[in-house]
């Protein structure tokens, strides 16, 4: 069984400010951990990847996220927020025993202020 | 095709009537993924494909909903007798193998409107 809780369905910050996105995850096995963004009116693009290599994952457009097996959990950070991350990004998670069947979770939107 | 195709972009239809949603997988991807993304909600697994058999249906919210694939490649979600509650955005994805499990392709998707 696996699950995935995202903390905060909205997220606002300024222009330049750091962002940070939550996720926690639950899995019976060995995780493969994603963040996908979609843009409105567009369907899911990955934004990264986590399959057990290294914890510290980097992804397109600046993003990364850190897998942290003590604490569940796979935030999704990007130092200086832009006015073209508005959009919503979701997590999901995935496993060996499912192959297939990623769970995702209910999505944070995120909103870039001027 | 250079990405996953879906179609059409927009259905709005009557309770009670059939609709078929398609979708075009990336050219050489075997396996196959349908979700439906509700307003204000995540991504709801439906049903996936490796090659043309869907190993795992249990994500069908109904028997009103099939989903088949023929040719490894084009696959058609029918929704039979269609009601208010299945308005929703349907996504489809597709990855190189399952052994990519988890890096999917999506479309934009196909908005269903039930009145």
């Amino acid at each position: 069984a696996q699950s995935v809780t995202q903390l905060g369905s909205h997220v606002s910050v300024s222009e330049g400010a750091l962002v940070l996105l939550r996720c926690n995850y639950s899995s019976s096995v060995p995780p493969y951990l994603f963040w996908y963004v979609q843009y409105p009116n567009q369907g899911l693009q990955l934004l990264l990847k986590y399959t057990s290599a290294a914890t510290l994952v980097k992804g397109i457009n600046g993003f990364e996220a850190e897998f942290k097996k003590s604490e569940t959990s796979f935030h999704l950070t990007k130092p200086s927020a832009h006015m073209s991350d508005a959009a919503e990004y979701f997590c999901a998670v995935s496993g060996n025993t499912n192959a297939g069947k990623s769970t995702f979770g209910d999505g944070t939107t995120l909103t870039v202020k001027p | 095709g250079a990405g996953v195709s879906q179609s059409p972009s927009n259905k709005v239809t009557e309770k009670g009537k059939d609709v078929e949603l398609r979708c075009d997988p990336i050219s050489g991807h075997t396996a196959l993924y349908w979700y439906r993304q509700s307003l204000g909600q995540g991504l709801e697994f439906l049903i996936y494909f490796q090659g043309n058999s869907a190993p795992d249906k249990s994500g069908l919210p109904s028997d009103r909903f099939s989903a088949e694939r023929t040719g490894g490649s084009v696959s058609t979600l029918t929704i039979q007798r269609t009601q208010q509650e299945d308005s929703a955005v349907y996504l489809c994805a597709s990855s190189l193998t399952l052994a990519d499990n988890g890096e999917l392709f999506f479309g934009e998707g196909s908005r269903l409107t039930v009145l």
